[in-house]
């Protein structure tokens, strides 16, 4: 069965700082990969997906993520958070035959003023 | 575009109740899936239709079950309600094939 790590719980940053977080998943075969973000009292928002090609994907808002293939990774980075960017963010996998996101923990980022 | 709308968007039951919560698809979407997000988790999938059959299953029991109709808006029902599915309850609508996921604000069940 396919599961996905999220290795930071709550991350704290101040604004301006550099954020990147983790995102392992176990699964052998082809996957596609997303990132989440759920602000306090809203639906699911997509960020970035990666399906094939460019390992690098660029997503809204000014974040990005690098598919690791050799590493089982998708970490989401962004250079310079701000205080909007306070949410819970969600790593989710689906593999080619399935039908169902499979989704991390969650990684609830504070930014501070 | 319409997004996904879910209703009602929080409810409480008594443990031992059925509850019905309702998903509206994004328009032009024919797949609809459910998720339950327990407190400090992601959203565990629970099943999804498409022309009106379930056709995938999360790990949840049989007293979760499900409705898709002509117009691909979809019911979850469960019965014998425990504390334990206490959660937000999510919808997601999507065109069949595809990995493009609209995702609704969500029920937020508390059984008490």
């Amino acid at each position: 069965a396919q599961s996905v790590s999220q290795h930071n719980h709550h991350v704290i940053l101040s604004e301006a700082a550099s954020l990147e977080l983790g995102c392992n998943y176990s699964y052998g075969g082809t996957v596609n990969l997303f990132w989440y973000v759920q602000y306090p009292g809203q639906h699911l928002q997509l960020l970035l997906k990666y399906f094939s090609g460019d390992p690098l994907v660029k997503g809204i808002k000014g974040f990005e993520a690098e598919f690791i293939k050799s590493k089982f990774s998708f970490n989401l980075r962004k250079p310079s958070v701000q205080w909007s960017d306070t949410a819970e963010y969600f790593c989710a996998v689906i593999n080619t035959g399935r039908r169902a996101l499979t989704f991390g923990s969650g990684t609830r980022l504070q930014v501070q003023p | 575009e319409t997004g996904v709308t879910q209703s009602p968007t929080h409810l409480i039951k008594t443990r031992g109740q059925q509850v019905t919560l309702r998903c509206s698809s994004q328009s032009g979407h024919n797949t609809v899936s459910w998720y339950q997000q327990a407190l400090g988790q992601g959203p565990q999938f629970i099943f999804q239709y498409y022309r009106e059959e379930e056709n995938g299953r999360g790990n949840f029991p049989p007293r979760f079950s499900g409705l898709q109709f002509p117009n691909y808006s979809s019911e979850l029902n469960v019965n014998a309600l425990e504390l334990d599915d206490s959660a937000l309850y999510l919808c997601a609508s999507s065109l069949a094939g595809s990995s493009g996921y609209t995702f609704g604000s969500g029920t937020r069940l508390t059984v008490v």
